[in-house]
Order: structure tokens, then C-alpha cells, then sequence
């Protein structure tokens, strides 16, 4: 197992163009969460899926922001008509969830940095 | 908002010597767990405590947990250049069954060789 992948690591775009970033979790975590990172700033969350179902969305995340995980493993986020302020570091993790253990550990992939011009 | 607070900000010390952050948090957790950023990179899960302990070590790491002052302490000992990093605490925000972790800020830690 090679941990969780993102792609693509780096996309700069226009202001108004649409954006999608895809994660590919560890194969045997049932749960997915994508974060937005900006320069100084921890993770902010923005949601979540357990297997296929998106299970909480961030009440700030705008309408733009729309996240799947069809098949409940690897998930998509597309960003429409993105803004300058979309610029940041997109993070994806993945978990196993709070299960046996209690705890709820994250595995982070290494990110999606946007810059949109 | 972020629920966690990491104090100082920044810190940058020598080699060899130790490191201590903290964190503060509002509302009552399940567990707090630390994790490092290197620079442009994703975020590495270090060391859980959960909210029945109140000192964990794991290695150099000693995190340290204070239920009652919602608060928080990672101390890195014998710190070497490769700890140069952000660290963030985490919180587990279990509001009405929420899975999801909540991030501090972050502290910046330099270690010069």
C-alpha cells in the first residue's frame, strides 16, 4: 500500500475555470475527509465520507465546493468558478474511523496545492 | 473556527536542546492528537492521548493532557535539525456524532543545527 495518493500536486487556474482534484485513500479505509490549508493556517474541514455516503459537509464551504466518492474509494472534489480566494493546499486523509481503537487517527496524502490567477 | 490553539506560534531553539508547544482547546474531547507538517507537505499523525490520560510518551515525545485547563502539551526532547516542521494539535469535535477532526493553528518549530 503506497499510503493516500492526490492528484494532481500542484494546479494553477484561472479565475472562473472549474477545478477537480482526486484522492485515492488506503484500500482498506471506509472513511475519507478532504481539508483546506491555507499559508500559516492548520487543516480546515471541509467534509467527510463513510464509504460511498458523505456524512458532514463544512457550513462554510460554499456551493462551488462539491465532493463524491461513487464507489466509496477514491473521491473527487470539483471546485466551480473558483476565486482567488480558492487558492490553498487541498488535503485528503483517510481512516479506518473511530472503530475498536476510539480513536479516530488521520493518514494524510501529500496535497493539492491551487493557485488561481 | 478552529478549536485549537497551539502557543507560541513559532519557536526556533538549537540542537540538542528541548522543545515544548501547547494547545488549547474549547469544548470537551474524546482525544488529542498531535501530528507534523514538513514544509508543502501533508500532515503526520505523532501521538494520541486520549481524555482518561494524562501523560503519554512515545520516544523522544512526551504529550501531557490537562482535562480540567483544556489544554495541552508536546514536549520534543534532545531535538535534532529533522524536527525542524509545523506541528498541529487535533481535536476530535464528537458533536452529534462527528467523526471529523479539528485543527490548531499550528506552531512553526526551527531546529538549527
Amino acid at each position: 500500500d503506497t499510503g493516500v495518493s492526490q492528484d494532481p500536486r500542484h494546479k494553477i487556474t484561472k479565475r472562473g475555470q472549474n477545478v477537480t482534484f482526486r484522492c485515492d485513500p488506503i484500500s482498506e479505509h471506509n472513511r475519507l475527509y478532504w481539508y483546506r490549508q491555507t499559508l500559516g493556517q492548520g487543516p480546515e474541514f471541509l467534509t467527510y465520507f463513510q464509504n460511498e455516503a458523505q456524512l458532514e459537509k463544512s457550513r462554510l464551504l460554499s456551493d462551488r465546493f462539491s465532493a463524491e466518492r461513487p464507489k466509496g474509494s477514491f473521491s473527487t472534489l470539483e471546485i466551480q468558478r473558483t476565486e482567488q480566494g480558492d487558492s490553498a493546499m487541498y488535503l485528503c486523509a483517510s481512516s479506518l474511523g473511530v472503530g475498536a481503537t476510539g480513536a479516530n487517527v488521520l493518514t494524510f496524502g501529500a496535497g493539492s496545492r491551487l493557485t488561481v490567477l | 473556527s478552529q478549536q485549537g490553539e497551539e502557543d507560541p506560534q513559532a519557536l526556533s531553539i538549537q540542537e540538542g536542546e528541548n522543545a515544548t508547544m501547547n494547545c488549547s482547546y474549547k469544548t470537551s474531547i474524546n482525544n488529542l492528537q498531535w501530528y507534523r507538517q514538513n514544509s508543502g507537505r501533508g500532515l503526520v499523525h505523532l501521538i494520541l492521548i486520549r481524555s482518561n490520560e494524562r501523560e503519554k510518551h512515545s520516544g523522544r515525545l512526551r504529550v501531557t493532557l490537562d482535562t480540567s485547563k483544556k489544554s495541552s502539551s508536546l514536549l520534543i526532547t534532545a531535538s535534532r535539525a529533522a524536527d525542524t516542521a509545523s506541528y498541529f494539535c487535533a481535536t476530535d469535535g464528537r458533536e452529534g456524532g462527528s467523526e471529523k477532526l479539528v485543527f490548531g493553528k499550528g506552531m512553526k518549530l526551527t531546529v538549527n543545527p
